[in-house]
């Protein structure tokens, strides 16, 4: 298994500002992921890291509020731009190290925005 | 498009007794992977179980396992003698061969009472 390091892990925010979240991961990893989790909801999917290239969105998600680095087989950050008080979530880093295996996750951001 | 549902928000069990979650998907794939995530407190994700679609055989992992049934759809996590350290939110997830992200369900909080 992968061991993901998840920076911070907490955050409280003003609105109209941008918070970068960081996944470090112990190997390299074919795939990254990150998701969200509102609170008392279940997570959803923003982006697909691709490492080189621009992420791949899921619908309702855009590359403006959500940009997100994959510089290398190990490293990733999803930053949240010009934030509200509806983006006030948990932010989840998750890896697979080939296509059809098991998805590891990291401990999380919980993001609340004032 | 592939969704998962899980009907049951909140269910309780008492110590060293037997419980069910539910979970059903709705796909037109063949060839897919389903999984059971465990979500305590700490927010960390952690895999309890997987399921190949291909294995008719289901999947056991000590005192979790699974009833898989495919032309039903259905997907259900058995926790037998159930621990105060079960308590937790448990997402049911799936994964097309070949797919990378996860479609969780709704997530169900599981109390285990002493």
């Amino acid at each position: 298994s992968a061991v993901i390091s998840q920076k911070p892990s907490r955050d409280i925010c003003q609105r109209g500002t941008s918070l970068t979240i960081q996944c470090q991961v112990d190997s390299q990893v074919t795939m990254m992921f990150w998701y969200r989790q509102q609170p008392g909801q279940s997570l959803t999917l923003i982006a697909t890291a691709n490492q080189g290239s621009e992420a791949t969105y899921e619908s309702g998600f855009v590359i403006d509020k959500f940009p997100i680095s994959r510089p290398n087989l190990t490293f990733s950050t999803l930053t949240v731009s010009n934030m509200s008080p509806e983006d006030s979530s948990i932010y989840l880093c998750s890896v697979s190290q080939r296509m059809n295996t098991e998805a590891f996750f990291g401990q999380g951001t919980r993001l609340t925005v004032v | 498009a592939q969704t998962v549902t899980q009907s049951q928000p909140e269910m309780s069990v008492q110590e060293a007794e037997t419980v069910t979650l539910s979970c059903t998907y709705d796909t037109s794939e063949s060839d897919y992977y389903l999984f059971w995530y465990k979500q305590p407190p700490s927010r960390q994700m952690i895999l309890v179980i997987r399921q190949e679609a291909y294995k008719q055989q289901n999947a056991t992992e000590n005192r979790f396992s699974v009833n898989f049934q495919k032309a039903a759809k259905s997907f259900s996590l058995k926790i037998s003698d159930s621990q105060l350290g079960d308590a937790a939110m448990y997402f049911c997830a799936y994964r097309r061969n070949q797919g990378g992200k996860l479609i969780f369900g709704q997530g169900t909080e599981l109390s285990v009472k002493p």
